[in-house]
């Protein structure tokens, strides 16, 4: 079946011009995760949605981030006046519930590059 | 603050030998530890986890081991392959609220032929 699927797949753009990045998450997962993966570095934790409750925004690093999930489904990530520091690989996860034990599925990430 | 950190950031061993992963965390109230490979160009994949009321267990050609008084986890891979190159990350979650994993560093396998 089908995974979680993230557009686009590369995205280059200049410094202080704003990004949207989007994430399809597996049809029925009702978690969604946004991390951030520096070169060489662990998965950073950005923002998590759970069904119809308030996301966990505690991992945004300013409030130049933020991201939304319509109808319980496609999730975007908004960067604006993006930084060089903002490089990096975003990751979007889905799983299928909340138990500790739901295995969380990875999509192939947007490699973003601010010049 | 808490942490999930492995030793070795780069592993290189040759075809056919055993690989073994360590990871270190600091958190002793973690409940679940999940190992994921990460391939060029892809997200992190599952390939085992490990509850802690466990020390080890098995899957297919892989290991993981924990030992809680030491707070550290190890990957162990038989018979290691060149698919298998990659980096591998172990994360930890804790119950009694979000279950949002925390990662490790990662460290990168590189299989010799």
């Amino acid at each position: 079946g089908a995974g979680v699927s993230q557009s686009p797949s590369n995205k280059v753009t200049e410094k202080g011009k704003d990004v949207e990045l989007r994430c399809d998450p597996i049809s029925g997962h009702t978690a969604l995760y946004w991390y951030r993966q520096s070169l060489g570095q662990g998965l950073e934790f950005l923002i998590y949605f759970q069904g119809n409750s308030a996301p966990d925004k505690s991992g945004l690093p300013s409030d130049r981030f933020s991201a939304e999930r319509t109808g319980g489904s496609v999730s975007t990530l908004t960067i604006q006046r993006t930084q060089q520091e903002d490089s990096a690989v975003y990751l979007c996860a889905s799983s299928s519930g909340t138990s500790i034990y739901n295995e969380q599925f990875f999509g192939p990430g947007t490699r973003l590059t601010v010049l | 603050g808490e942490s999930v950190g492995l030793h070795l950031p780069t592993l290189s061993v040759q075809e056919g030998d055993n690989s073994i992963i360590n990871c270190a965390y600091s958190n002793s109230a973690s409940d679940y530890f999940i190992w994921y490979k990460q391939e060029s160009g892809k997200g992190p994949q599952f390939i085992i986890d490990i509850r802690s009321n466990m020390d080890k267990r098995q899957g297919q050609r892989v290991t993981v081991l924990l030992n809680k008084t030491v707070k550290h986890l190890s990957l162990q891979i038989a018979a290691t392959q060149p698919g298998d190159s990659a980096v591998y990350f172990c994360a930890e979650k804790r119950g009694g609220g979000s279950y949002i994993p925390t990662f490790g560093r990662g460290t990168s396998l590189i299989v010799h032929p």
